[in-house]
């Protein structure tokens, strides 16, 4: 019962460094999510894909990219990381259709110096 | 903009109920989630109603939607240690732009 998984769990980056984050799913769901959370504000989505071939952008899609590789996989770029790119990122994916519930990953905790 | 309000911190005593409270701006929110996120660990769904409903029960929880209000509660009856945690209200808007929004999160700590 993996669910959605997030890797890697943890990672710190220089200023101007590049970076992935990959996330995948098991549950055969059409949309997957990428949020970004910090104190006090909740989470904030970043990206979005509503279905395999397309992505459109959440609130706060600037410093990202994204790339839905398949169904079940759907990564997160940041070409040239920035201290204010320090937060905790969480992947979600949804069965097709605006009320679906989302089922999230564990998170990755993203340090950049 | 939409925006979902939560208070951010709340404090209970085990065995007490406890009562978040939600509020949101966009009247055509058509459902309404509660999440809960333990440390550590991403947002789990916990329960949700739909705006026609005024109140939900699933076993401890109630959800209280006043829709005049804009005003969304969950409370938790005979609270215990493992409640605590953050929990999230999230509407989902169809206003122009499909939007789901989630509130700040209140971190719940319950005393033994």
């Amino acid at each position: 019962n993996a669910g959605v998984t997030q890797t890697p769990k943890f990672q710190v980056l220089k200023t101007g460094q590049s970076m992935t984050l990959q996330c995948a799913q098991d549950m055969n769901h059409n949309s997957m999510y990428w949020y970004r959370q910090d104190p006090g504000m909740g989470l904030r989505l970043i990206y979005y894909s509503a279905s395999e071939g397309t992505t459109d952008k959440g609130e706060v899609p600037n410093g990202y990219n994204v790339s839905r590789l398949n169904k079940r996989e759907f990564s997160l770029r940041l070409e040239s990381a920035a201290p204010s790119q320090t937060s905790v990122y969480f992947c979600a994916s949804s069965e097709a259709g605006h009320n679906q519930p989302q089922h999230f990953g564990d998170g990755t905790r993203l340090s950049i110096l | 903009g939409e925006d979902v309000e939560q208070s951010l911190f709340l404090s209970v005593r085990e065995g007490d109920s406890s009562v978040i409270n939600c509020t949101y701006t966009d009247s055509s929110s058509t459902y309404l989630y509660w999440y809960k996120q333990e440390p550590g660990a991403g947002l789990q769904l916990l329960t949700y109603i739909f705006s026609n409903m005024d109140m939900k029960q699933d076993q401890r929880l109630t959800v209280l939607l006043n829709k005049k209000d804009k005003h969304l509660s969950l409370r938790i009856a005979d609270t215990q240690t493992g409640d605590s945690a953050i929990y999230f209200c999230a509407v989902i808007t169809t206003s122009g732009t499909y939007k789901y929004i989630f509130g700040t999160g209140t971190r719940l700590k319950v005393l033994a």
